[in-house]
């Protein structure tokens, strides 16, 4: 099983900074098949990325994803008001596929 | 555009079956090129994957939940369901039907199914 580590756990910034969040995979995530995800109180995730840096249609440029290895990171260049949320990491590449725990990013 | 609607009942007894029923609207479940499945959230808590299954039957499931469960697709109704027996109160959670192919793409509401006598 692929064990997903998201770091940090707590990401408090302002609206207008720059969040950088990583998710570190325990082995190699086949095909690149990493994806994140947002999740607002209450509320489904919604997908943002998959293929570890494909966008989906309808998601801000301000969101993007990178791979280095077994690092996986999500930026978001300048958050905005409703950006506010938990970002989960989640590979799809080897069953059982796996969740990353989470990184709330919150006001600071 | 598709969406998806999960429902069932929201209490069941302890080592009872838990059923849950996903409709898909807005596009035919056999269309192909997806999978249709489950994934849960305990409360307060993160993402657990707990299986997938194709229109044609084909299903994925998480080793650890195996053996508890099993998930069908009725392409009549353009619904897919899961079937969890012996519950315990470690499977509360809200159950979230989703489509995937690169990821999931499209989720349902939740459902919050709590385990209690």
């Amino acid at each position: 099983e692929i064990v997903l580590t998201q770091s940090p756990g707590t990401l408090s910034l302002s609206p207008g900074q720059r969040a950088t969040l990583s998710c570190r995979a325990s082995q190699s995530v086949s095909n690149s098949y990493l994806a994140w995800y947002q999740q607002k109180p209450g509320q489904a995730p919604r997908l943002l990325i998959y293929g570890a840096s494909s966008r989906v249609t309808g998601i801000p440029d301000r969101f993007s994803g990178s791979e280095s290895g077994t690092d996986f990171t999500l930026t978001i260049s300048r958050l905005e008001p409703e950006d506010f949320a938990v970002y989960y990491c989640h590979q799809y590449g080897s069953s059982p596929l796996t969740f990353g725990g989470g990184t709330k990013v919150e006001i600071k | 555009q598709v969406q998806l609607q999960g429902s069932g009942p929201g209490l069941v007894t302890p080592s009872q079956t838990l059923s849950l029923t996903c409709t898909v609207s807005g596009g035919s479940i056999s269309s192909g090129g997806y999978y249709w499945g489950w994934i849960r959230q305990h409360p307060g808590k993160g993402l657990e994957w707990i299986g997938y299954i194709s229109y044609s039957g084909n299903t994925y499931y998480n080793p650890s939940l195996e053996s508890r469960i099993t998930m069908a697709v009725d392409t009549s109704e353009n619904q897919f369901s899961l079937t969890l027996t012996s519950v315990t109160a470690a499977d509360t959670a809200v159950y979230f039907c989703a489509r995937a192919s690169r990821g999931a793409d499209i989720w349902g509401q939740g459902t919050l199914v709590t385990v209690s006598s």
